[in-house]
């Protein structure tokens, strides 16, 4: 099974700073790999598919890269509604899709 | 608009069953492969299953396999997952997932239900 890990774990931020979340594969994925946003109690959301596309109503302050093994998801300048636990998915092996650990997002 | 509605979770002791449902709209349901995830108390997501859109083909995390069955009823629009021999390592909030077109990815999510496995 292909194993996906993320760095940081968690972080904190203030408002309007530039972020930066990690996600590596163990071993090549392409550019199958998607992300999504988290907010305590609530569904995942999709936030970007195969590394870098933005599903319509995403803010354009999120960005993915990426492709092989290791993959970034930016927001180039956080926003109040962007405190979320954030995970990366990779989709090469599917149906047997995997979760990396995701990445906590809290306010300095 | 793509709406996933689950419901059928609740508290269940261990060796228990339970069926899961998940009512689908705003999509050509039979055309589309769906998924479970869940997500455990405080942790990560971890998917549990998926289905292709005639429900001909199915997987399964190791974890429930053997245990857990998935289907789907295309004529009601509805997603199944009959869950048996129940175990506190089950309990989780259970979301059915439709995938995109080439069922890549779960795009869309239900808002998920609750399973407590607990004597």
């Amino acid at each position: 099974d292909i194993q996906m890990t993320q760095s940081p774990s968690s972080l904190s931020a203030s408002v309007g700073d530039r972020v930066t979340i990690t996600c590596r594969a163990s071993q090549s994925i392409s550019k199958y790999l998607n992300w999504y946003q988290q907010k305590p109690g609530k569904a995942p959301k999709l936030l970007i598919y195969v590394a870098s596309s933005l599903p319509s109503g995403v803010p354009s302050r999120f960005s993915g890269s990426g492709s092989g093994t290791d993959f970034t998801l930016t927001i180039s300048s956080l926003q109040p509604e962007d405190f979320a636990t954030y995970y990366c998915q990779q989709s090469n092996s599917i149906p047997r899709i995997t979760f990396g650990p995701g990445t906590k997002v809290d306010i300095k | 608009e793509v709406q996933l509605l689950e419901s059928g979770g609740g508290l269940v002791q261990p060796g228990g069953s339970l069926r899961l449902s998940c009512a689908a709209s705003g999509f050509i349901f039979s055309n589309t492969a769906m998924s479970w995830v869940r997500q455990a108390p405080g942790k990560g997501l971890e998917w549990v299953s998926a289905i292709s859109g005639s429900g001909g083909s199915t997987d399964y995390a190791d974890s429930v396999k053997g245990r857990f069955t998935i289907s789907r009823d295309n004529s009601k629009n509805t997603l199944y997952m009959q869950m048996n021999s129940l175990r506190a390592e089950d309990t989780a909030v259970y979301y059915c997932a439709k995938l995109d077109s080439s069922g890549y990815y779960p795009e869309h999510w239900g808002q998920g239900t609750l399973v407590t496995v607990s004597s």
